[in-house]
């Protein structure tokens, strides 16, 4: 149980254009999802988190019009990153966390975004 | 900085050897937790260690946590090239998430692990 999909897997895009990533519970419904990004051979850093609902919460210096998040229902959640540029090429990971467990994230597969 | 810190960076050993990594943070915690992730993949969740627990195991894990030097250690008993991936821990501070979402993850930068058969 508690398995959390991510697609695409991999994307390439043009420089410009705007690339959106699903993230779903696949056997639960989540009330809480994260969206993270990595770097390679870096730690994973918060990006958003969103809440069905309701508007995502970003982390400090994450552009809110550069990457859009949308929580429409209790199993997806979605990030749109809008008029990509090459330093956005990252892998971006989600998570998602059952109501009342408060500790207990589980992760997805994450999406390796490479941008033109 | 919420962040945990790992160390060592890079580990290698032989097959039947045991691993050591460790986890440095700053701050004070509620819970710690070890994840695991193989090379382009998502994270898998190892093992949770809460701030008023000192040690826990799973299988052929072993977590260890000193709130009073602010650091855990995760050994990997009797090690296989399976096990070759990087290890992460992450710090959950419920009083940083105030005004925030309750039980954000920090994570540290990992200890990538290399098991060679």
């Amino acid at each position: 149980g508690a398995v959390v999909s991510q697609h695409p897997s991999w994307v390439i895009c043009k420089s410009g254009t705007s690339v959106k990533i699903e993230c779903r519970s696949l056997d639960f419904q989540a009330t809480t999802m994260f969206w993270y990004r990595q770097f390679p051979k870096q730690s994973l850093m918060l990006m958003a988190t969103s809440n069905e609902g309701s508007k995502a919460t970003y982390e400090q210096g994450v552009e809110k019009d550069k990457f859009l998040i949308n929580h429409a229902s209790l199993t997806l959640s979605t990030l749109t990153v809008t008029s990509a540029h090459p330093e956005d090429s990252s892998f971006y990971i989600c998570s998602a966390r059952l109501a009342g467990e408060v500790d207990t994230q589980y992760f997805g597969p994450g999406t390796r975004l490479t941008v033109l | 900085s919420q962040q945990g810190e790992e160390d060592p960076q890079a580990l290698s050993i032989q097959e039947g050897e045991n691993a050591t990594m460790n986890c440095s943070y700053k701050t004070s915690i509620n819970n710690l937790q070890w994840y695991r992730q193989n090379s382009g993949r998502g994270l898998v969740h190892l093992i949770l260690i809460r701030s008023n627990e000192r040690e826990k195991h799973s299988g052929r894990l072993r977590v260890t946590l000193d709130t009073s030097k602010k650091s855990s250690s995760l050994l990997i008993t009797a090690s296989r090239a399976a096990d070759t991936a990087s290890y992460f821990c992450a710090t959950v501070n419920y009083l940083a998430d105030r005004g925030s979402t309750l039980g954000r993850l920090y994570f540290g930068r990992g200890t990538q692990l290399t098991v060679w058969p």
